[in-house]
């Protein structure tokens, strides 16, 4: 089974910090990608990568910053954490870019900026 | 700007009734249309996927049926039990492109 694993469940910052979200994937797959979920917004693109070092912007790139140094590792960024970056983060994984190639989940990570 | 819209929002069916949510899009070139299921405290999974060049596509208790003139598709749960409980997405996708156009969910609740 597709095994998509996310680093931490829930994670309180304070504003101004850098946070780190990690996700791994374990099916050598080539496109990763960070969603945002909120209530009544539904899932919304953040980045997403096709290829190490190779990363797209997605609808809500602004705050945000990624890296995928290696293809199994897809790391979302906060430079400088707001509150209003406060959010079920979540991380999926697809294994081509052509029709019908599907998105796996990760459990998803719960931030929360004070 | 939503490229796919979803209604109801959420959506309360007894037991044993049909659950019906409903999507709409306007860019004729997407032309994969999957389904997500999520359940409290999990990410989302695919449920079922359909193409566009058949009108409908059933696996067990869920079908999507699949308008193109309209650019409407729906997912129909038959025989809705406690357990359909989740919230659900519609998404579309290009051949072209990686990523899928999330529609803002529905949440479903089957009452016993």
């Amino acid at each position: 089974d597709v095994k998509v694993t996310q680093s931490s469940r829930y994670l309180v910052k304070r504003t101004g910090e850098k946070v780190f979200l990690e996700c791994v994937q374990d099916m050598d797959h080539e496109n990763m990608f960070w969603y945002r979920q909120d209530p009544g917004l539904g899932l919304r693109l953040i980045y997403f990568s096709y290829d190490v070092k190779m990363k797209e912007k997605g609808d809500i790139p602004e705050g945000y910053s990624v890296s995928r140094e290696k293809k199994e590792r897809f790391s979302l960024i906060l430079e400088s954490a707001s509150t209003n970056q406060t959010s079920m983060y979540l991380c999926a994984s697809s294994l081509r870019g052509g029709i019908s190639d599907t998105q796996y989940f990760g459990p998803g990570t719960r931030l929360t900026v004070l | 700007q939503q490229q796919v819209k979803q209604s109801p929002q959420s959506l309360i069916v007894q037991k044993g009734g049909i659950s019906i949510i409903n999507c709409a899009y306007e860019n004729t070139a997407f032309d994969y249309f999957p389904w997500y299921q999520q359940f409290p405290g999990k990410g989302p999974a695919l449920l079922i996927a359909i193409r566009p060049d058949v009108s409908e596509k059933k696996e067990g208790r869920f079908t999507i049926s699949f308008n193109k003139s309209a650019k409407q598709f729906s997912l129909h749960i038959m025989d809705s039990q406690p357990g359909d409980s989740a919230t659900y997405f519609c998404a579309a996708k290009t051949n072209s492109g990686y990523a899928l156009n999330f529609g803002k969910g529905t949440s479903l609740l089957v009452t016993p």
